[in-house]
């Protein structure tokens, strides 16, 4: 079935790096884009950026850009996202999520989450 | 940006009721509005998309209706796992969420 499984939880101290990985199943990995997403405690949930997973191409929310990379990786059906510089405010559930198709391009398929928690 | 704004924030209500929620934009967003339900400690679940169609394996008492700027979610009769939190997104301008509702057994 489609699915997307994402990396463990990950606890990091401030001014430290993380890179979360979305490894896709289940369907063509490079005919959709992913999405990334994140929910901070209690609070709304958040576009960040996305990436073209055919050519590559990105595009980022103005919040996070400079701050934050989004790849991927072909042959292993795997979006990953890199966020530089964390701080205490970055604690929150990143998740990945699959843009459908056709006339359903709302994120359709969504990672399980992954918990980052940014504490010294 | 568009901003978008969810109402109410808290409902109350019982099984077998009838739920309307309300999502509002900045600006128009023609019909490129989903919505979502979230249960607490899972990824959230697609429920509409493109304002009004239902998402396959989604029961039919969940209905979305609307274009612009004024949207609604209905669920015409609440079921006991429809207890959670119920999120709008629109995409027609990058992506962005409202607020929530959180749907409480009253």
């Amino acid at each position: 079935q489609v699915q997307l499984v994402q990396s463990g939880a990950e606890v990091k101290k401030p001014g430290a790096s993380v890179k979360v990985s979305c490894k896709a199943s289940g369907y063509t990995f490079t005919t959709y884009a992913m999405h990334w997403v994140r929910q901070a405690p209690g609070q709304r949930l958040e576009w960040m950026g996305w990436i073209n997973a055919g050519n590559g191409n990105t595009k980022y929310s103005q919040k996070f850009q400079g701050r934050v990379t989004i790849t991927r990786d072909t042959s292993a059906s795997t979006a990953y996202m890199e966020m530089s510089s964390l701080r205490s405010e970055d604690t929150a559930v990143y998740y990945c999520a699959r843009e459908g198709s056709g006339s359903n391009d709302a994120f359709d398929i969504w990672g399980q989450g992954t918990m980052v928690i940014v504490s010294s | 940006d568009i901003q978008m704004t969810q109402s109410p924030s808290t409902l109350s209500a019982s099984v077998g009721d009838r739920v309307t929620i309300t999502c509002r934009a900045s600006q128009s967003i023609s019909s490129w509005l989903a919505w979502y339900q979230q249960k607490p400690g899972k990824a959230p679940k697609l429920l509409i998309y493109k304002a009004s169609s239902l998402e396959s394996g989604v029961p039919s008492r969940f209905s979305g209706s609307g274009s612009g700027t004024e949207f609604t979610l209905t669920i015409s009769s609440l079921q006991p796992d429809d207890f959670a939190t119920y999120y709008c997104l629109q995409y027609n301008t990058y992506w962005t969420f409202g607020q929530g509702t959180k749907v409480e057994i009253k």
